[in-house]
């Protein structure tokens, strides 16, 4: 079946403008998260969401930051105002909650913010 | 809140040797241990992992060690082959509320040389 997609797969915005980011995860999937992966570095956990509640937003940098999710479905990711020190590689994933565990990553979406 | 810290950042390897990377985390109460293999450009991918009721886990050249008491975990790769060259991160299920917060490490570059 599909994997986890994300859309668009690269973005390129000029500082202070807003960008939306968007995942789609495998159907079925009831967990989603959303991870910033900067150049050469590892994956810095954002946000999940269990079903469309995220009980565990902890991650988000700053109130710049918001995520929504409908449903079990398509979940979006907004920066407002955008920094330089935003550009990165966006990753979403999925796991089925009960009962899986492992983490089903999507493709990314690399933002660049000139 | 749990801490993931990996060792070494780089390695390199001949084709056919082993390679180890390891892994220590903070909060005993973590239960879950993934590992996750990225290609350049590519999406993270899980290739083993273990709970903490496990000290071994193996699979075919990829193995898994858990020392709950040392709260260390280490990916051992036996008869390294060319394809292994990745970044391998490992991953800690740090507990909150909701169980779900999955903290990363670093990653480490692993290189086999043919």
């Amino acid at each position: 079946g599909a994997g986890v997609s994300q859309s668009p797969s690269n973005k390129v915005t000029e500082k202070g403008k807003d960008v939306e980011l968007r995942c789609d995860p495998i159907s079925g999937h009831t967990a989603l998260y959303w991870y910033r992966q900067r150049l050469g570095q590892g994956l810095e956990f954002l946000i999940y969401f269990q079903g469309n509640s995220a009980p565990d937003k902890s991650g988000l940098p700053s109130d710049r930051f918001s995520a929504e999710r409908t449903g079990e479905s398509v979940s979006t990711l907004t920066i407002q105002r955008t920094q330089q020190e935003d550009s990165a590689v966006y990753l979403c994933a999925s796991s089925a909650h009960p009962p899986g565990d492992e983490q089903y990553f999507g493709p990314g979406t690399r933002l660049t913010v000139t | 809140g749990e801490n993931v810290e990996q060792h070494p950042s780089t390695l390199s390897v001949q084709e056919g040797d082993s390679a180890v990377i390891k892994c220590t985390y903070s909060d005993s109460a973590s239960n879950y241990f993934p590992w996750y293999k990225q290609e350049l450009g590519k999406r993270p991918q899980l290739i083993i992992d273990i709970r903490s009721n496990v000290g071994e886990k193996k699979d075919q050249r990829i193995a898994v060690t858990l020392n709950k008491t040392a709260k260390h975990f280490s990916l051992h790769i036996t008869e390294t082959q060319p394809e292994d060259s990745a970044v391998y991160f490992c991953a800690a299920r740090g507990p909150n509320n909701y169980g779900q917060n999955f903290v990363f490490g670093p990653g480490t570059r692993l290189s086999v040389l043919p």
